[in-house]
């Protein structure tokens, strides 16, 4: 148990469907992260979130929407999406900065196809 | 332009030797560092990590060493055992506060028995 979960673990959509990916955090964390890993990529952050404000949006095109309306709940809407938009998407929480800690903690990911 | 390199995508070792995987680094304002280390259908779990005021660091089989001025770190697995065959990622932060990990593309490990 990691702590952080993600649903559904497997997506598969169309070009012109829209759907959402799920995380959510068990920890008592104050910020979540969306990375993309794509085959042979390193992880590319997409989007952070910390006291539910968004602070970093790594110019991520608008077909990605994150939504954090707590602390503990992430999510990301696709709409409209391409083939190489294919990928695991993967979210991660941390403590705040006040903490000390600068570890993430990972959810297993969301394995994405779009045909 | 890649500022977390990890430049050789597999590595094979025997169970019981060491394994040493490398990581390079340009962005000098990079302080801390961390790895993480993935199996197949799971995400990254944290392994180490180093601050950049230290040199070494050592958590029971794993050692992560800091050459700052070579902008090179190290992870040392000893002994190997066949459980460590994952993939391991090198993560580095950097001053001023942003959240924002930047990871290389990740190193396979691979220990037989």
């Amino acid at each position: 148990e990691t702590g952080v979960t993600q649903t559904p673990r497997h997506l598969v959509m169309g070009m012109t469907n829209k759907k959402s990916l799920k995380c959510e955090q068990h920890l008592g964390h104050n910020a979540m992260y969306w990375y993309k890993q794509s085959a042979k990529k390193p992880l590319e952050l997409m989007f952070v979130y910390s006291l539910e404000e968004r602070v970093e949006n790594n110019s991520v095109p608008s077909r990605f929407s994150p939504e954090c309306p707590n602390s503990s709940h992430l999510f990301l809407h696709l709409h409209t999406l391409q083939p190489e938009d294919s990928a695991l998407y993967l979210c991660a929480s941390s403590q705040d900065r006040a903490s000390g800690s600068q570890q993430q903690y990972f959810g297993p990911g969301t394995r994405l196809t779009v045909t | 332009d890649q500022q977390v390199k990890q430049n050789s995508p597999s590595l094979s070792v025997q169970e019981g030797r060491i394994s040493i995987l490398n990581c390079d680094y340009t962005n000098s304002m990079f302080d801390y560092f961390l790895w993480y280390k993935k199996y197949p259908a799971e995400g990254p779990t944290f392994l180490i990590s180093i601050s950049s005021i230290k040199d070494k660091n050592e958590d029971g089989r794993f050692t992560v060493f800091l050459n700052k001025s070579a902008k090179h770190l190290s992870l040392h697995i000893v002994p190997s055992q066949p459980g460590d065959s994952a993939v391991y990622f090198c993560a580095a932060k950097s001053q001023g506060g942003s959240e924002k990990l930047v990871f290389g593309k990740g190193m396979k490990l691979t220990v037989n028995p």
